[in-house]
């Protein structure tokens, strides 16, 4: 067990809805990851929070944001979804220890846009 | 343009034998990371690497930052040991590799 918990496990929903998925990292970690895994393009990652600041980013659609709270938590928010869209998503966080800290993945939220 | 390479990208080996898995990478990296993600989809986290070797249990993990190679081995090779492996650098954001999908043939 990682420690990092993602809610939902499973997502089932329509083109041009929108979707908020959850995150909870370990107890202590400042850092919150976000990355989406598709059969076609592999691990992406989309961005990173770190205690509640906008860290990095990286190939995160204008469709999506992301937001990571006072108690740590942290959303991905995604719109307009498109059949595309369905993926793996995973978070991951890490401790505070700048970018050069071991990464404790979630199960993943697996989301379908049919 | 991929930022990372593994290879190979498949791989079976019978239980017992030594493997090694390269990652190349072409940015400037803070941290290099060998993920292992299993059938079920869970992924965990085996090294973070900055430079040198680091070794846990059967597995050893080496990064050469001037040649911008790193090497993940296992030796005595097992069947639990089947998962996807998968190497991300940290640049200015994340890259990862398409990873290598092992088998271990008992």
């Amino acid at each position: 067990d990682s420690g990092v918990t993602q809610t939902p496990k499973h997502l089932i929903t329509a083109t041009g809805q929108r979707v908020t998925l959850r995150c909870s990292p370990r107890s202590g970690d400042l850092s919150v990851y976000w990355y989406q895994q598709s059969l076609d393009q592999g691990l992406q990652f989309l961005i990173q929070y770190y205690n509640g600041e906008e860290r990095a980013k990286g190939n995160i659609l204008e469709r999506f944001s992301a937001q990571q709270f006072p108690d740590l938590h942290s959303e991905l928010n995604l719109s307009s979804l498109e059949l595309g869209d369905s993926a793996l998503y995973f978070c991951a966080s890490s401790a505070p220890r700048g970018n050069n800290s071991p990464l404790h993945f979630g199960n993943g939220t697996r989301l379908t846009v049919t | 343009k991929n930022e990372v390479e593994q290879s190979p990208q498949n791989l079976t080996a019978q239980e017992g034998e030594f493997i090694t898995i390269n990652c190349s990478y072409s940015v400037g990296i803070s941290a290099l990371h060998w993920l292992q993600q299993h059938p079920g989809g869970g992924i965990v986290s085996l090294f973070m690497l900055s430079s040198g070797k680091k070794k846990h249990g059967r597995l050893i993990a080496t990064i050469n930052i001037q040649e911008k190679h790193s090497s993940l081995h296992i030796t005595a090779s097992h069947p639990r040991d089947s998962a996807v492996y998968i190497c991300a650098v940290r640049g200015n954001q994340f890259y990862f590799g398409t990873g290598t999908s092992l088998t271990v043939i008992p």
